[in-house]
């Protein structure tokens, strides 16, 4: 079975602090895809990253980095010089053969 | 390039009703998914149309029903309705074979 757990329900962090927020996932396959999305108040899921289960290159865009890692089935999500506009709901989420399970998210707020 | 596209925004119907809503994808995009978010959830996928079949459903009841048309335009249809089935309903579309998908802003459904 697939699952995907985002341990934490809620963070809140000062504006320009750094956030990490985590997902761990669990899969019987070899092949999968994880993503990451970003749901703001308006309710839209907004895609940031695709990483397939060959390639454990992190990868950095802007201030978002990501740090995928097979062998504690992780792939955690950082924000550096965190802003008010982050302020939202991150969901990781875990794909195999057209079966996508989402995590419970992570609420992101960034007070000023 | 229009993105994927839902309709109503809103929808407020009693138990025991029934509900259709719609879905347009994006531009070039053949496949939809739909996905049922409970307040304060991650989504939950109900099931995927290709090629105007059905091509997986997660665990859902047959009271959750779908179509796809010719122009890949899709529709989900639930019958007598729970309170249970008040959540955001949203759908994505993507390209046969690739695993991103484009989410639509989601239709809320309220159920008295």
């Amino acid at each position: 079975a697939q699952k995907v757990t985002q341990a934490q329900t809620e963070i809140s962090v000062v504006e320009k602090e750094d956030v990490t927020l985590d997902c761990v996932y669990e899969t019987r396959d070899t092949t999968y895809y994880l993503f990451w999305y970003k749901q703001p108040p308006s309710g839209e899921l907004v895609f940031l990253i695709r990483r397939n289960s060959f390639d454990e290159q992190n990868e950095i865009s802007g201030r978002y980095s990501w740090n995928f890692q097979k062998s504690t089935s992780s792939f955690n999500f950082t924000i550096t010089a965190s802003q008010v506009v982050d302020s939202a709901v991150y969901f990781c989420a875990l794909n195999n053969n057209n079966d996508m399970r989402f995590g419970a998210g992570t609420r992101l707020t960034v007070k000023p | 390039d229009a993105g994927v596209t839902q309709s109503p925004t809103h929808l407020i119907k009693t138990r025991g009703q029934q509900v259709t809503l719609r879905c347009s994808p994006k531009s070039g995009h053949d496949t939809v998914s739909w996905y049922q978010q409970a307040l304060g959830q991650g989504p939950q996928f109900i099931f995927q149309y290709y090629e105007e079949e059905e091509r997986q459903r997660g665990n859902f009841p047959d009271r959750f029903s779908g179509h796809q048309f010719p122009n890949y335009s899709s529709e989900l249809n639930v019958n007598a309705l729970l309170l249970g089935d008040s959540a955001l309903y949203l759908c994505a579309s993507s390209l046969p074979g690739v695993n991103e998908q484009f989410f639509g802003p989601g239709t809320r459904l309220t159920v008295l």
